[in-house]
Formats: C-alpha cells, structure tokens, sequence
C-alpha cells in the first residue's frame, strides 16, 4: 500500500521559533490535509490542499502542496504554548481513501 | 466542515462485553463514515468504510464479526466491540468526509475503550 513518510517525528522548540514538518509520499495524491491532535481528541483539520504548488495559509499556519503532487509541508511561525501536540499530514488519491503519515510530536517551551 | 460528535467518550467495560460507539454527524448527511483505531504515540488505523444502507468495508486484518459496524442512517453510524477483551482497549475515532469536490475529513472527538 501507499506510504506516508512524515518528519520529524517529534520537536522540541522555544516560544516564538518557526516549526516546519514535512510529508512525502512514493505516490501522487491529489489531496493533502493537514491535522493537529490533543491528548485524548480526534484530530481537527486544520489545512487542505488541493492543486500542485498550492501555496495556503491559516493565521500562523502555512502549507503546500509540493508540485511533484507527492509531498506536503506545514510551516507554523512564531510558535506559541496551545500549538503542542500531534501534527499528521494525510493524502487522499481516490475519493474514500486516505492515508496518513506517523505523526510530529510538537513541544514548545514557554 | 462537518461537525462529528461521538459517544461515548470514554467507557470501561468488563471483558466478555459488548460495547457500543455512536457517531453521529451533526449538520451533514454522510453517506459515507469511516471508523479509525489508534494505538497511544501511534498514527490512526483505517478500521472500517461505513456505507449507509449497506454492509461496511472492513480492511485487512480487522475482524467483521468482533467489530460490528452499522450505518442505518445518514446521520449516524455505530460501531459494537463484541466480547470484548484487554487487548481491544483503545482510542477509536469516527470520521466523514465533506463533499465530492473537496473531499476533506473530519473527525469526532474519540471515544476511549478501557477493557478490565
């Protein structure tokens, strides 16, 4: 099956510092979705791409759709305390498959 | 997007019982649920494909009969762990997708299994 390969897998960064994590993928997808998860909650959505080269934001949020449509970055910036938790990326080719990448465990330190 | 509620959201049980997980979506008729597992530091594991009105689509490895999932409605799908044992306890999560066109996901909030 399709492969996920999403890193780092965990980080520990200061208040204020930029994060990126990325995703890549042995296949082409033509949708990527980004999700944050806390402790003991499903995941919330919290970017969705769907174009090569897209290029979107959410407030601190920034991702991409990479061209070759096989991978995925999620750039936060200036990191704060409520961004720690479980970041997955997830690829969607047909319209009820969706894979998902391992998780990056984000830690900030105020 | 569509909003996902599940309940319970925590539950222990005996081992040998049976127990039922509700997910409902809210404000969108999903023709379509997906029921996930995960495993505490892991990713989420594809359970299921629920399909309203018919039989759900289970993925390798998962057994049908100890995993009964019903989607009797467009609003609703559940999911009963059969005699359950330690070994099923886990973090489950339900999930529907948004339009065709969109085709984004989105999730309940869990609900944790706890088998004694």
């Amino acid at each position: 099956g399709q492969q996920l390969n999403q890193s780092p897998q965990s980080m520990f960064i200061q208040e204020g510092e930029d994060v990126s994590m990325n995703c890549t993928s042995s296949s082409i997808f033509n949708t990527w979705l980004w999700y944050k998860q806390d402790p003991g909650e499903g995941p919330v959505l919290l970017i969705a791409l769907y174009k090569a080269g897209e290029l979107t934001s959410n407030g601190r949020l920034t991702a991409q759709f990479g061209i070759t449509r096989k991978d995925s970055f999620l750039n936060i910036s200036a990191s704060i305390p409520s961004d720690v938790g479980i970041y997955f990326c997830a690829g969607r080719y047909n319209f009820n498959k969706f894979y998902f990448g391992s998780g990056t465990k984000l830690n900030v330190k105020p | 997007g569509a909003v996902v509620s599940q309940h319970p959201s925590w539950v222990i049980c005996k081992s040998g019982t049976s127990v039922k997980i509700e997910c409902r979506s809210l404000d969108f008729q999903a023709t379509t649920m997906f029921w996930y597992r995960q495993f505490p530091k892991q990713s989420l594991m594809l359970m299921a494909t629920s399909n309203e009105g018919s039989k759900a689509t289970y993925e390798q490895g998962v057994e049908k009969d100890k995993f009964l999932i019903n989607h009797a409605s467009l609003t609703l799908s559940t999911l009963t762990v059969t005699s359950a044992h330690p070994e099923d306890s886990s973090f489950y999560i339900c999930s529907v997708t948004g339009t065709a066109s969109t085709g984004e996901l989105f999730f309940g909030e869990g609900s944790r299994l706890t088998v004694l």
